[in-house]
């Protein structure tokens, strides 16, 4: 089982340009998440998607769009990247999210390091 | 919004020593405390999790819960130099069952 991958594990970007974070599990898990760690910041909740078909925003969602695509896919877009949005991408995932309850453990990719020029 | 502290460190100790790392949370409802250990330029990995007051034994690491100062703690025995990364701590429950991140104390082992 490779759990949760991301691609691209770096980027750089242009300010205005647009790209999407892919996010794939293998783990058979209901829920998956989208977070950013910057310096000092510790990790920020952007997107989560409960269960397959249903996405809801975080604690930063502005300038981000999600998508999943299907129960092992859950992608995350940039429409018109800013400087603000530099930082590093995570995504997680977890086997009933909401409905497993308090113990119920978060399992996160490589990360994606994503810089904005 | 739910708020989760923890001291920035860095914190430095000597190889075979106590680390003691500590947080403190603001949702007197949250139900859940997570420890995760995150090594330079990789992904944070769960070491402990811990519901009930009191103290939760793994290995070298004890978790310590006192729900009624909103304090939890994560003590390393025998503190290795394999041990140096940061520490997040995160606090799950209340309201919702999202994981809400403190901002990480960077540990150093120093042989």
């Amino acid at each position: 089982n490779a759990g949760v991958t991301q691609t691209p594990k770096f980027q750089v970007l242009k300010t205005g340009q647009s790209m999407t974070l892919q996010c794939a599990q293998d783990m058979n898990h209901n829920s998956m998440y989208w977070y950013r760690q910057d310096p000092g910041m510790g990790l920020r909740l952007i997107y989560y998607s409960a269960s397959e078909g249903t996405t809801d925003k975080g604690e930063v969602p502005n300038g981000y769009n999600v998508s999943r695509l299907n129960k092992r896919e859950f992608s995350l877009r940039l429409e018109s990247a800013a400087p603000s949005q530099t930082s590093v991408y995570f995504c997680a995932s977890s086997e009933l999210g909401f409905a497993g309850g308090p113990s119920e453990e978060q399992f996160f990719g490589p990360g994606t390091r994503l810089t904005v020029l | 919004q739910k708020e989760v502290e923890q001291n920035s460190g860095p914190l430095s100790v000597p190889e075979g020593a106590i680390a003691s790392l500590n947080c403190t949370y603001s949702d007197r409802g949250s139900q859940s405390f997570f420890w995760y250990r995150q090594y330079s330029g990789k992904s944070p990995e769960l070491i402990m999790f811990i519901y009930s007051n009191g103290d939760k034994e793994d290995g070298r690491f004890t978790a310590q819960l006192n729900k009624a100062s909103q304090y939890v703690s994560l003590l390393i025995r025998d503190s290795q130099p394999s041990d140096s990364a940061t520490y997040l701590c995160a606090v799950k429950g209340g309201s919702n069952y999202k994981l809400t991140f403190g901002k990480g104390t960077l540990l150093t082992v120093n042989p």
